[in-house]
């Protein structure tokens, strides 16, 4: 079965960069979009962005000049990397698989990793 | 940007009831609205796509309905295992946004 699993430091001190890994297991990694999305109390769900091994990516607007999402076949993973954080980047963090080409919508998830902005 | 507005905020119900949960769009989304069920430290889930695709192994007690702007997530019949937060998202959008969520509670 589709399996995926967050792996990366639970604590990040802020203007330095968050960098969180996706282990993907039970599917062809290259047959899919893999998309990162976070959820913290103040701003609920959001979608942070989506790459496909081919190297297309899309990002949210407001976080695109940060972010950089890339997915390696040969370790059947994909990567995270939001640079200069702040406590705005507090959140827990969910990777998961995109349905189809359609943006933001996904089916399966990773159980979340929790990640504090904090000096 | 689209704004997803769901309501009611919260909900209090009981076993047996017929539950219906509104999410309403900014502006026209067609229907690539999607829902989930998210509950308390696990992922969401998906329900629904395409506002009224039951997705694979969604009990049918779930159904989804509407076009445009306006949608609704309803629940025949509520069960113990459906106290959760729903949220509604538009996708294949720019920037896919969520709703800020409908916590259905024990009434």
């Amino acid at each position: 079965q589709v399996q995926l699993q967050e792996s990366g430091p639970g604590l990040v001190k802020p203007s330095e960069t968050l960098s969180l890994t996706c282990t993907v297991s039970g599917v062809s990694i290259s047959s899919y979009y893999w998309s990162w999305i976070r959820q913290s109390p103040g701003k609920g769900l959001e979608w942070i962005g989506h790459a496909h091994y081919s190297g297309n990516t899309d990002y949210n607007p407001s976080l695109t000049s940060r972010v950089t999402i890339l997915v390696d076949t040969s370790k059947y993973q994909f990567s995270l990397k939001v640079t200069s954080v702040t406590a705005a980047d507090t959140a827990v963090y969910y990777c998961a698989r995109v349905i189809g080409s359609y943006q933001g919508l996904v089916d399966y998830w990773g159980q979340g990793t929790l990640v504090t902005v904090t000096s | 940007d689209i704004q997803l507005t769901q309501s009611p905020s919260t909900l209090s119900a009981s076993v047996g009831d017929r539950v219906t949960i509104t999410c309403r769009a900014s502006q026209s989304v067609s229907n690539l609205l999607a829902w989930y069920q998210q509950k308390p430290g696990k992922a969401p889930k998906l329900l629904i796509y395409k506002a009224s695709n039951l997705e694979s192994g969604v009990p049918s007690r779930f159904s989804g309905s509407g076009s445009g702007t306006e949608f609704t997530l309803t629940i025949g019949s509520l069960q113990p295992d459906d106290f959760a937060t729903y949220y509604c998202q538009h996708y294949n959008t720019y920037s896919p946004p969520f709703g800020q969520g409908t916590k259905v509670e024990i009434k």
